[in-house]
């Protein structure tokens, strides 16, 4: 089955600095890749849609400036915090829709805890 | 706004015992149902998806009623494992979008 991979599955940063996650679909292409943030107990909330080639579509109240979405090729998309803050502390989940295909693949997800 | 409203929880069973999860969601046009099972700190995970004439796969039986924007969860004969967060999910077909309840916490006591 598809399978996507993410990486870091955990990260500790310190306040200010940057973290890069990767989402990579590791069987199949995928022209569109989404990012959700969880806080505990709490749902998955989408904060972008990942496009190849083009820009992300931002939900609102998710500074584009602040996390940044890179998609370059179609296995590959990667979301970076940029200046870290505690409240940036959270699970970040990617998942992954084949091109021209049904279903979503989830990457494993990261912790991110800022400090 | 998109809502996906699930009960709260938690629910706390017996081992054997039957239970049941509602959701409601809030934009008709909403085009796919699914519900995903996320265990503790771990990605989500497709459990089943909800079909307008209700399926089955195994101990486990989904129902959708379109007129009522009403989904269900039914598991029969609990089992231990299936100790998790049941998360009621919805698909935008336009935007290709899954838009997530807050979960349902089930705990199966033995």
């Amino acid at each position: 089955g598809a399978v996507v991979s993410q990486h870091p599955s955990r990260v500790i940063c310190k306040s200010g600095t940057s973290v890069k996650i990767e989402c990579r679909s590791l069987d199949f292409q995928a022209t569109t890749m989404f990012w959700y943030r969880q806080f505990p107990k709490q749902s998955l909330m989408l904060m972008a849609t990942s496009n190849e080639g083009s820009k992300a579509t931002y939900e609102q109240g998710v500074e584009k400036d602040k996390f940044l979405i890179n998609h370059a090729s179609l296995t590959l998309s990667t979301l970076t915090v940029t200046s870290a803050h505690p409240e940036d502390s959270s699970f970040y989940i990617c998942s992954a829709r084949p091109t021209g295909g049904d279903g979503y693949t989830f990457g494993s997800g990261t912790r991110l805890t800022v400090v | 706004r998109k809502e996906v409203e699930q009960d709260p929880g938690p629910f706390n069973v017996p081992e054997g015992a039957t239970v049941a999860f509602n959701c409601t969601y809030s934009n008709s046009a909403s085009q796919s149902f699914f519900w995903y099972r996320q265990d503790c700190r771990k990605e989500p995970k497709l459990l089943m998806s909800v079909y307008s004439s209700g399926n089955e796969d195994g101990r486990f039986t989904a129902q959708l009623n379109r007129a009522s924007q009403y989904i269900s969860l039914l598991i029969r004969d609990s089992k231990l494992s299936d100790s998790a967060t049941y998360l009621c999910v919805v698909f935008e077909a336009g935007s290709y979008q899954l838009t997530f309840g807050k979960g349902t916490k089930l705990s199966v006591i033995p």
